[in-house]
């Protein structure tokens, strides 16, 4: 079982460049997250989807996009990316459903630079 | 709003016992986590505690819960060097699947 997979690893990227960053899932967990990691700033969310088909916006959602076409897949764009969005990127999972403790489990992270 | 606050850095030696330190603001905060980030990786879970509990022990680690003064800690009994890592301090409430995590704590431990 591989739980949560991301990629690339790591990339460098043009500013005006798009970018998708990938993520996948074997749990089945009915809820996904993006998060950024920034020095001094620590993990900031993105966007996130409760279940496959529906996306909601996080704290920072300016200049990305997400879909849900299905349960394990959960991909982030970047439609023009910016030096700003240089940053570590995380992608998570959940099944928490209402009301239990929601453990996120989180991929190894994509290291973006944008240039 | 939710906040969830921590100190930037802590370091101890080797066999010390470490104390991780973690305030959050939402009295509705139903559960309270600790997760461990090593160098180059995820963030993983370490323990989460309910708030109805004031402790939470599981091996080398003792989570205590202070409602009153929405005060949690992490407490590492003779740390090793194995346990240099950043430590996030993380909530939820009951009904809502969105986690509030704080800054992270980076441990050092020194041998």
């Amino acid at each position: 079982i591989a739980g949560i997979t991301q990629a690339p690893t790591s990339q460098i990227l043009a500013a005006g460049r798009r970018m998708t960053l990938r993520c996948t899932q074997d749990m089945r967990h009915n809820a996904m997250y993006w998060y950024r990691q920034d020095l001094g700033l620590g993990l900031r969310l993105i966007h996130y989807s409760n279940t496959a088909g529906t996306t909601g916006k996080g704290e920072v959602p300016d200049g990305y996009s997400v879909s849900r076409a299905n349960t394990d897949d959960f991909p982030l764009t970047l439609a023009s990316a910016v030096p700003s969005q240089t940053s570590v990127y995380f992608c998570a999972s959940s099944d928490a459903g209402l009301g239990g403790a929601d453990t996120q489990y989180f991929g190894p992270g994509t290291r973006l630079t944008v240039l | 709003g939710e906040d969830v606050e921590q100190s930037l850095f802590l370091s101890v030696r080797e066999g010390d016992s470490s104390v991780i330190n973690c305030t959050y603001t939402d009295s509705s905060s139903t559960y309270l986590y600790w997760y461990k980030q090593e160098p180059g990786a995820g963030l993983q879970l370490l323990t989460y505690i309910f708030s109805n509990m004031d402790m939470k022990q599981d091996q080398r680690l003792t989570v205590l819960l202070n409602k009153k003064d929405k005060h949690l800690s992490l407490r590492i009994a003779d740390t090793q060097t194995g346990d240099s890592a950043i430590y996030f301090c993380a909530e939820s409430i009951w009904g809502y699947q969105k986690v509030t995590f704080g800054i992270g704590t980076k441990l050092q431990v020194i041998p």
